[in-house]
């Protein structure tokens, strides 16, 4: 079984400054790993993937994530937000082999001026 | 290339009545997938195709919802009858492989 945990549901964060969005999965089989956005009233955009290789992982938009196998983490960082910034971020695992996602509850960042 | 289209966006029905969603994925992809957003959680997949073949409806209330995917591509996501707490985001999702998938902007359904 999989299960995703955001520890933060929301975070502030003032315009340039630098935010880590927080991601802890649990898992018995081998995952993918992902991030994806969703701004209001719109579905799901991926940011960014894990699915092999370096561990640390750029996305779009500025965005990156690091793999760390050894504390279950898949942690979303960028170092300087923008106000189009602001939306719902969520973590999401995939088994390796099922091609489903299991998602975890979201974050809210909201960047404030 | 065409994204995943999903039809209505948003539907306001009373309690008790049906609703049906429709999901048209990204040309060549087998895999679609339905999923229920409730307001302030993570998507949850009701139901998985691969090709018109359910990989996956452990999730889905089969009481009271239905999908189909007939001839492996369209698809249609069936409530009957709603109840207040069916109301939610229904996303359709379609996939070419393993660590991809791509989602339509999901239909908004609010159940009174």
């Amino acid at each position: 079984a999989q299960s995703v945990t955001q520890l933060d549901s929301q975070v502030p964060v003032f315009e340039e400054a630098p935010v880590e969005l927080r991601c802890n999965y649990s898992s018995s089989v081998s995952v993918y790993l992902f991030w994806y956005v969703q701004y209001p009233n719109q579905g799901l955009q991926l940011l960014l993937k894990y699915l092999s290789g370096s561990t640390l992982v750029k996305g779009i938009n500025g965005f990156e994530a690091e793999f760390n196998k050894s504390q279950t983490s898949f942690h979303l960082r960028k170092p300087s937000v923008h106000i189009s910034d602001t939306a719902e971020y969520f973590c999401a695992v995939s088994p390796t082999g099922a091609n489903n996602l299991f998602f975890g509850t979201g974050t809210r960042l909201t960047v404030i001026p | 290339e065409a994204g995943v289209a999903q039809s209505p966006r948003y539907k306001i029905i009373e309690k008790r009545q049906s609703v049906a969603f429709w999901c048209n994925p990204i040309s060549g992809h087998a895999t679609l997938y339905w999923y229920q957003q409730i307001l302030g959680q993570g998507p949850k997949l009701l139901i998985q195709f691969q090709n018109n073949g359910v990989v996956d409806d452990s999730q889905l209330p089969k009481d009271r919802f239905s999908a189909e995917r007939l001839k492996g591509v369209d698809s249609t996501l069936k409530i009957q009858p709603a109840k207040l707490e069916d109301s939610a985001v229904y996303l359709c999702a379609s996939s070419w492989a393993e660590g991809q998938a791509d989602f339509g902007e999901g239909s908004w359904l609010t159940v009174v």
